[in-house]
């Protein structure tokens, strides 16, 4: 089975400063897709970037961006120029060959003015 | 972009008692949907795979029983916490898969996620 690990419980981060949220997973498929979550204060589950492991080049959505090692299994988010409302908790999540999502522990971000 | 109600969005029930709680794809159709549970400040654990027109396929531990999950039409699942306790209280969220012509896992395979109801049994 899948697993997602998620090794920081909290970070913080000032104000357009930038932050990495790390991911490890572990899986023996070649061919899967990895996603960043974030949840905020409302709880509603908000996509923010994913990746397909078939493709080498890291994904990126305008400020977030993905440092993809398939070797390694590391999946981590950055996140450029923190604003306020990046405040949140993140998750890491592993799309199995079946269509389940299977979620990391997750990270709670904070972002100082 | 794809959108997912979920219907309440907070309860408050008696224990003893049973509580439905909907999801419903506004604007698709999505032949599986999901159910998962989260605690404060932990991780959603899938609950089970809701597929339309046939039986939910539930996670180990999952009781069943307890959980019955109804998935009737293309756009709407129901999942009814039976005989409600305290320790089912909850926030509990579905997600629904868009169908799409390829069967290949992964951009044409995105959960939306819906808003979440809050269970809490007195």
């Amino acid at each position: 089975a899948q697993t997602v690990t998620q090794s920081q419980p909290e970070m913080s981060v000032q104000e357009a400063e930038t932050v990495t949220l790390s991911c490890t997973y572990d899986t023996s498929e070649s061919d899967y897709y990895l996603f960043w979550y974030k949840q905020p204060p409302s709880r509603q589950m908000i996509l923010v970037i994913r990746q397909e492991a078939y493709k080498q080049q890291n994904a990126t959505e305008n400020r977030f961006s993905v440092n993809f090692q398939k070797a390694a299994k590391s999946f981590s988010l950055k996140i450029s120029d923190s604003q306020l409302g990046d405040a949140a908790m993140y998750f890491c999540a592993y799309l199995t060959s079946y269509g389940k999502l299977t979620f990391g522990q997750g990270t709670i971000l904070t972002v100082h003015p | 972009g794809a959108v997912v109600s979920q219907h309440p969005s907070w309860v408050i029930c008696k224990s003893g008692t049973s509580v439905k709680i909907e999801c419903r794809s506004l604007d698709f159709q999505a032949t599986t949907m999901f159910w998962y549970r989260q605690f404060p400040k932990q991780s959603l654990m899938l609950m089970a795979t809701s597929n339309e027109g046939s039986k939910a396929t539930y996670e180990q531990g999952v009781e069943k029983d307890k959980f019955l999950i109804n998935h009737a039409s293309l756009t709407l699942s129901t999942l009814t916490v039976t005989s409600a306790h305290p320790e089912d209280s909850s926030f509990y969220i579905c997600s629904a898969r868009e169908d799409t012509e390829s069967q290949r896992v992964g951009l044409t395979d995105t959960q939306y996620f819906g808003p979440g109801t809050r269970l809490t049994v007195l």
